[in-house]
């Protein structure tokens, strides 16, 4: 069984740096296309970007000036961090894995909420 | 960037019914990367569908995916009470990012 669980604080003051971490156990990372997801409150789901073990990475336009990520495959674990952030980037964070074979994300960590305030 | 917008944005419907809905897309899709997910409350969204038509493993078959170019449509055949959730639609493709619909929620009438 697959699972993913998100880390990290639960709260971020604005100009600070968003930093997550997602845990895989059950799979290997190498296999999957490692993504982030948000969902803001009362919005729909937005990507956010992705990384893989070689070295790939993509993210929204809107994001990419402010995103960095990583994936330690030791641990089996992936990260991301949020630049400068504001009260728009207060939503729901997702981790998942994208299956590249089927061309859709497989499996979804619970989500963790992440409120920018002061 | 590819729009997709999901119509209707909420559905009030009763169980046994059957349902469709739909994802319109601002330019065309390629089938292979649009899928299909559900959210209830207080959870991880759930793949369906892949490749526009394709369930993914243990997804049951009363659910079902079609469409092409422009036009997607997600089918339940008969409304259970389990299936009353928010149903997102995906595309992935090239010269654009990922993104998701606005999703329809289907809510117990």
């Amino acid at each position: 069984q697959v699972q993913l669980q998100e880390s990290g604080p639960g709260q971020v003051r604005p100009s600070e740096t968003l930093s997550l971490t997602c845990t895989v156990s059950g799979a290997s990372i190498t296999s999957y296309y490692c993504n982030w997801i948000r969902r803001p409150p009362g919005k729909g789901l937005e990507w956010i970007g992705y990384t893989h073990y070689s070295g790939s990475t993509d993210s929204h336009p809107s994001l990419k000036s402010r995103i960095s990520n990583s994936v330690d495959t030791s641990k089996n674990q992936f990260s991301l961090k949020l630049t400068s952030v504001s009260a728009a980037d207060t939503a729901v964070y997702y981790c998942c894995l994208w299956n590249d074979h089927i061309k859709a994300f497989e499996y979804w960590g619970q989500g963790t909420l992440v409120t920018v305030s002061s | 960037e590819i729009v997709l917008t999901q119509s209707p944005g909420t559905l009030s419907l009763s169980p046994g019914e059957r349902v469709t809905l739909s994802c319109r897309a601002s330019q065309s899709v390629n089938s292979r990367f649009l899928a299909w997910y559900q959210q209830k409350p207080g959870q991880a969204p759930r793949l369906l569908i892949y490749g526009a038509s394709s369930r993914a493993p243990g997804i049951p078959d009363k659910f079902s995916g079609s469409g092409s170019g422009t036009d997607f449509t997600l089918t339940i055949s008969r409304l259970e009470p389990e299936d009353f959730a928010v149903y997102y639609c995906q595309q992935y493709g090239s010269g654009s990012p990922l993104t998701f619909g606005g999703g329809t929620k289907v809510e117990i009438k």
